[in-house]
């Protein structure tokens, strides 16, 4: 079974800082993805990445994967109180299904 | 012009009932999903059928039996609802080995 390992857990910052969550795993992927969901919705994807070393930007994300496609970071700067939300890592490898990590929950203070 | 839709948003009910989670998609996908998301955030797959055909059935017990009458509807039935099932139930369709689109979940609380 992959399992994606995500870090921190919960994460509370003020508005204007910046940040980065984690997504780690021990199997090699194809692609990964980053989703936000927020309360009484489903989860919308913000990115994916295929490619090892990739970064992708999206306004203040940005998103990385690692070298040896294990492992990727996503990074806000200057987080917003519309940044809220569960931020969710996905993956998987060619047709497999894919797999979530338990998500952080990021909330930023005005 | 809701992409994935399910119904109901909400569901409450007695222990050994049985119900149904409705989920339609107008993109055009040939395969759709059920995730079960638990109290913690956390979003398992229970089912994934593709072009109407069962691809994917994780260890989900046998109260929980998914149909696909065709692409666009894959719906969700279970039978004698127990305490554990309380959960949000996501339905979510795709090109197989493309991002996911989720509907907006359904909150079944069993009493």
């Amino acid at each position: 079974t992959q399992l994606l390992e995500q870090s921190p857990q919960f994460l509370s910052i003020q508005e204007g800082e910046n940040l980065t969550v984690y997504c780690n795993s021990s199997s090699v992927f194809s692609s990964l993805q980053w989703y936000r969901q927020e309360p009484g919705e489903g989860p919308v994807l913000l990115v994916t990445v295929v490619t090892g070393g990739e970064v992708k930007k999206l306004k203040r994300l940005t998103f990385q994967f690692g070298d040896a496609r294990k492992d990727s970071s996503l990074h806000i700067t200057a987080a917003q109180t519309g940044d809220t939300g569960l931020y969710l890592c996905a993956a998987n490898s060619g047709n497999t299904p894919l797999v979530f990590g338990k998500g952080t929950r990021l909330s930023v203070i005005a | 012009d809701t992409a994935v839709s399910q119904t109901p948003k909400y569901l409450v009910t007695q222990m050994g009932n049985d119900k149904s989670i409705k989920c339609e998609q107008n993109l055009g996908h040939d395969t759709m999903y059920w995730y079960k998301q638990d109290s913690k955030k956390f979003l398992k797959i229970m089912f994934s059928y593709n072009n109407k055909e069962l691809i994917i059935n994780e260890t989900v017990p046998n109260r929980f039996s998914p149909k696909s009458p065709d692409k666009a509807h894959l719906n969700l039935h279970i039978n004698s609802l127990e305490l554990g099932d309380s959960a949000v139930y996501f339905c979510a369709s795709s090109h197989i080995g493309s991002p996911l689109h989720f509907g907006n979940g359904t909150r079944l609380t069993v009493t």
